[in-house]
């Protein structure tokens, strides 16, 4: 199975801070993978889709990149709706796993 | 507009089945996979299985092999989750979500269905 190494598992910050949030995979998954945002009581929303395309309705201030097995999110100025628990999930192969979460909280 | 609407809450009792639906609208339904994630409370995702509506065929998780069933009626575009002998470690919300793994995105998701596993 792939495992999905992600960090941090809380991260703090404060409105208008860049946040970076990172997803190690245990070997390649060409670029499956993707973002969602999860608020409490929510369903999960995609926000990144093949490592680095936008979903259609996310902000532009939400982008993903990949560089090997590491894949990043970024939230370029962290905006009062977006504290919420991230994660990624890679769609390789089966088993579809999903990294741990990080929770962004505000500081 | 797409939309996966779910099943509504159930509580079982240790040993029990739960199957849980999966209502699809606004697009074809035997065009994309559904995959199926569960969430305890306060803990992170984990992936269930999937199913493929046209076709019938699944792939479950192995920690689930053999208490899980993944089904579907194409006449109503609905998709089912049974899973049997239930303990209390899976009262979790249960959720569908639609992959099209083309493009490899899971897009829409149903809104959840709370399962309490209680004696």
């Amino acid at each position: 199975d792939i495992q999905l190494t992600q960090s941090p598992s809380f991260l703090s910050a404060s409105v208008g801070d860049r946040v970076t949030i990172t997803c190690r995979a245990s070997q390649g998954i060409s670029s499956y993978l993707v973002w969602y945002q999860q608020k409490p009581g929510k369903a999960p929303k995609l926000l990144i889709y093949a490592a680095s395309t936008l979903q259609s309705g996310v902000p532009s201030r939400f982008s993903g990149s990949e560089s090997g097995t590491e894949f990043t999110l970024t939230i370029s100025s962290l905006q009062p709706e977006d504290f919420a628990t991230y994660y990624c999930q890679q769609l390789n192969s089966s088993p579809l796993t999903f990294g741990g979460g990080t929770k962004v909280e505000m500081k | 507009q797409v939309q996966l609407v779910q099943s509504g809450a159930e509580v079982k009792k240790p040993g029990a089945s739960v199957k849980v639906s999966c209502k699809a609208s606004g697009y074809t339904f035997t065009n994309f996979d559904i995959n199926w994630v569960r969430q305890a409370t306060g803990q992170g995702l984990e992936w269930m299985g999937w199913m493929n509506p046209n076709s019938g065929n699944t792939g479950y998780a192995q920690k689930f092999q053999g208490r899980v069933t993944m089904t579907r009626s194409t006449s109503i575009s609905t998709a089912y989750m049974e899973l049997s002998s239930l303990r209390s470690e899976d009262t979790a919300v249960y959720y569908c979500a639609r992959l099209i793994a083309a493009t490899g995105k899971v897009d829409y998701w149903g809104q959840g269905t709370l399962v309490t596993v209680s004696s």
